[in-house]
Formats: C-alpha cells, sequence, structure tokens
C-alpha cells in the first residue's frame, strides 16, 4: 500500500527565504506525483505535475524535482512572500490491481507553510 | 475554461434533511471524482465516474449516493447523514480514468447539525 509522507509538518519563515519542502513515498511505482497548494477551507490548486520520466519542473518560483527510484520529492519555493501562506499537499498515482492508474491520489499529511512579513 | 465549479459553497443541514451537492467542468473531461477533506486531513477519495459511469466506490455508506446526469455535471445526493459527516467536499476532473492531471473544485463546506 503507497504511503506518502510530508516534512516538515508545519513550517515559519520570514519573508524573502528560500524553502524546501520534502515528499517521500512508499512504493516508487508511480505515474506521476502533483503538489498542490490549499487555502484554509477551500480546494486544491495544481501547482505542478512531475511525470515519472521526469526529474524537474518549474514554474515562475517554483521548482519540483522527483527521484522516483529512492521515493522522494522536493518543492522549492524561492523567495518566499507572505501569500504563499498556504498548505502544500503532495500527491502520487499509481497503478492500481488490474494494472492501470485511476483517479485515486494518495495524498501527503500536507506542509502548513507560514511566511511573515 | 479551466475550472471546477462546485455549488453550494456552504450548506448546513440537519440529520432527517434531504441536500445535494453539484459539480460542473465544462473542460470536455470524462472523468469525475468526489472527495471528503477532515479538518487537517488530507482528501479521501469516495466515488469515480469514468464515461458517466461509476467506476469506484470506496466503500462509501449510502447515505451518499453519487449521480452522473451528463459528462459536465457531478452530483452528490445527501440524506440521513450524521454529525461526523461535516466535512470540505471536493470534486474533481481529468481527462479520463487514466489521468495524469487532476483538476478540483473549490469545495463544499458542509455542516450536519
Amino acid at each position: 500500500k503507497q504511503e506518502v509522507t510530508q516534512i516538515p509538518a508545519a513550517l515559519s519563515v520570514p519573508e524573502g527565504e528560500n524553502l524546501v519542502l520534502n515528499c517521500s513515498f512508499t512504493d516508487s511505482a508511480i505515474y506521476n506525483l502533483q503538489w498542490f497548494r490549499q487555502d484554509p477551507g477551500k480546494g486544491l490548486t495544481s501547482l505542478l505535475l512531475i511525470q515519472s520520466s521526469q526529474r524537474e519542473q518549474t514554474s515562475g518560483r517554483l521548482n519540483a524535482s522527483l527521484d522516483k527510484s529512492s521515493g522522494r520529492s522536493t518543492l522549492y519555493i524561492a523567495a518566499s512572500q507572505p501569500g504563499d501562506s498556504a498548505t502544500y499537499l503532495c500527491a502520487v498515482i499509481g497503478p492500481n490491481a488490474g494494472g492501470t492508474s485511476y483517479g485515486k491520489l494518495t495524498f501527503g499529511q500536507g506542509t502548513i507553510l507560514t511566511v511573515h512579513p | 475554461d479551466t475550472e471546477v465549479t462546485q455549488t453550494p459553497k456552504h450548506l448546513v443541514m440537519g440529520m432527517t434533511n434531504k441536500k445535494s451537492l453539484k459539480c460542473e467542468q465544462h473542460m470536455g473531461h470524462r472523468a469525475m471524482y468526489w472527495y471528503k477533506q477532515k479538518a487537517k486531513k488530507p482528501p479521501e477519495l469516495m466515488f469515480v465516474y469514468s464515461y458517466e459511469k461509476l467506476s469506484i466506490n470506496e466503500s462509501v455508506p449510502s447515505r451518499f449516493s453519487p449521480e452522473c446526469p451528463n459528462s459536465s455535471l457531478l452530483n452528490l445526493h445527501l440524506h440521513a447523514l450524521q454529525p461526523e459527516d461535516s466535512a470540505l467536499y471536493l470534486c474533481a476532473s481529468s481527462q479520463d480514468q487514466n489521468w495524469l492531471v487532476a483538476f478540483f473544485g473549490q469545495g463544499t463546506r458542509l455542516t450536519v447539525v
């Protein structure tokens, strides 16, 4: 059974710092890994998707890497801003018993990020 | 249009009420999903519809009844809920069930009193 762990559980930093959020998963047979952002009481916003054949993806100040063999991904946030404060969720999708992927993302518990001015 | 729209945003219902949550997308996606998220927990899958047919039911109690009337709409009918069913209900869609990218709605905050 796939398990996803995110470290740290919470992070509080001053504005301007560069950050690294960590995600690890137990089963390396994944199709993709997706990072989401969730504001309190809101839905999930997809930040970056890394397919299993890729090693990293970049969008603006965000960079996500994937080391499938070691079961790890990191989300790097450059020059953090108060508006980055949110919960960041890592999720993986892999084959089910039938050998095909289906829409069951396995989520980590999330990292609660607070960036203070 | 890359949005998944959920209505209502907030819902308070009694344990004897019947209500429905609605989800709509116009991206041509043929797979749609319901997730339940309790406070400070990650989302948990409830149902998957693929090409308007129920594909996966993650052992959800029958007081939750999904419906997919067409490829753009997904409903979740609620009846005789319990206070512990209070949660954020999230709808998502993807191109098909063998998805690579998931789009989520903003959720319906449900409170059962």
